[in-house]
């Protein structure tokens, strides 16, 4: 199985903050790889696909790069409603492994 | 818009068998496959496995092969879960998703909370 591995595993930053999570493949992926936020107690948001691809209706100020092992999220602005969980997924190959997830939090 | 609408929360004792249905919406059902997620309290997603709704072909885990078993339902719209020999590790909320042509999950059930416990 392919692993992922996401850092930090939190994150305090305030309004206004460009912040950046790393995900890191355990073999090679291309770019297979999707974005999730997530709130508590909801299902996981797709906001980014093909390691740079914004989801219809995602802000810009979210944006993803990487390619092969090495992934990074971006947000250019944190804004209030962005401090969520944030997951990384490769679905270069089954089983279609999550990362242990990313805490932003409100400093 | 698309929307798909799960069962509702259950308790079981270990060794029974869990059955969620996922009830689908505002979309051509058989467009599209449908995957099932797993979240257990303070865990990240794991994902199943899916079946492909136009034909019934399914693709598990190999962490649940033997007690899993994804099917579909054509003329309701709808995907089940069936899990059987439930254990406490088995305490989760589990998602049905759909899957896009770019192997995205793009639209997610609300999720349905399963606790086993004697």
């Amino acid at each position: 199985d392919i692993q992922m591995t996401q850092s930090p595993s939190s994150l305090s930053a305030s309004v206004g903050d460009r912040v950046t999570i790393t995900c890191r493949a355990s073999q090679g992926i291309g770019n297979s790889l999707s974005w999730y936020q997530q709130k508590p107690g909801k299902a996981p948001k797709l906001l980014l696909f093909a390691a740079s691809r914004l989801e219809s209706g995602v802000p810009s100020r979210f944006s993803g790069s990487g390619s092969g092992t090495d992934f990074t999220l971006t947000i250019s602005s944190l804004q209030p409603e962005d401090f969520s969980t944030y997951y990384c997924q490769q679905y270069k190959s089954p089983p279609y492994t999550f990362g242990q997830g990313t805490k932003l939090e409100i400093k | 818009q698309a929307q798909l609408v799960q069962s509702g929360a259950e308790v079981k004792k270990p060794g029974a068998s869990l059955k969620i249905s996922c009830k689908t919406s505002g979309y051509i059902f058989t467009s599209y496959a449908i995957h099932w997620v797993r979240q257990a309290p303070g865990q990240a997603p794991e994902w199943m496995g899916g079946i492909t709704t136009l034909n019934g072909n399914t693709k598990y885990s190999q962490k649940f092969q033997g007690r899993v078993t994804m099917t579909r339902d054509t003329t309701a719209n709808t995907a089940y879960l069936e899990l059987s020999s439930l254990r406490s590790e088995d305490t989760a909320l589990y998602y049905c998703a759909r899957l896009t042509m770019v192997l995205t999950f793009d639209t997610w059930g609300q999720g349905t909370m399963i606790t086993v416990s004697s």
